[in-house]
């Protein structure tokens, strides 16, 4: 069964560096997505992205996250100034038109 | 505010029960649906979607939809404790252009042998 593919699995980083979370979406899908989930809350929705732009972000999605579709495959969501409430599981999803969502396994951000 | 709202739990049935999972939404309009699975430290896993007034059934699971009430449940008939999840609500906004879900905080399952 076709997956989408999130690397790494778990990051630690540092308060104020940069990271880049990578995902692999499925390869017929065009809509793509993070989401994120703070421990013991909600999944919350953070950015979708279709024909290499994005279509809606959430009040969360501010200033120090952006998104890019590298190259054909690739879905990148980048935070440049990580906070400690940062610390979160981050998710990629993606869909056809009319499908569910399937999500990636997602990858564990720590900010230390 | 789009919300969507669950009972928490956790709900403890017996292995062989039934299981009822209930979920509410505020905004009349929403048209599609979807029941996730999601187990500690692991991702959303899709369970079931349903877009029609009434039930659907796949397997163990029936999904059941009530749009005047915004109401969308899900049955698990025979639980088993490979069951012991959160199970989570989540309902299609179309807000923006290509829709994203809005989720429930989840219901936690205990499946007891």
């Amino acid at each position: 069964e076709p997956e989408v593919t999130q690397t790494p699995s778990h990051q630690v980083t540092q308060m104020g560096q940069e990271v880049i979370l990578r995902c692999v979406p499925i390869s017929n899908h065009l809509y793509f997505y993070w989401y994120r989930q703070i421990l013991g809350q909600k999944v919350e929705f953070l950015v979708s992205f279709y024909n290499n732009e994005i279509s809606e972000k959430s009040e969360i999605f501010d200033d120090q996250f952006s998104v890019e579709r590298p190259d054909g495959s690739n879905f990148t969501l980048k935070i440049r100034s990580t906070k400690l409430e940062d610390s979160a599981m981050y998710f990629c999803a993606s869909k056809t038109g009319s499908d569910g969502y399937t999500f990636g396994s997602g990858t564990r951000l720590t900010v230390v | 505010q789009k919300e969507v709202e669950q009972n928490s739990g956790p709900l403890s049935v017996p292995e062989g029960a039934i299981a009822s999972l209930n979920c509410t939404y505020s905004d009349r309009g929403s048209q599609s649906f979807f029941w996730y699975r999601q187990y500690s430290g692991k991702s959303p896993e899709l369970i079931m979607s349903i877009y029609s007034n009434g039930d659907k059934e796949d397997g163990r699971f029936t999904a059941q939809l009530n749009k005047a009430s915004q109401y969308v449940s899900l049955l698990i008939r025979d639980s088993q404790p490979s069951d012991s999840a959160t199970y989570l609500c989540a309902v299609e906004d179309y807000g923006g252009s290509q829709g994203n879900l809005i989720f429930g905080k989840g219901t936690k399952l205990s499946v007891k042998p």
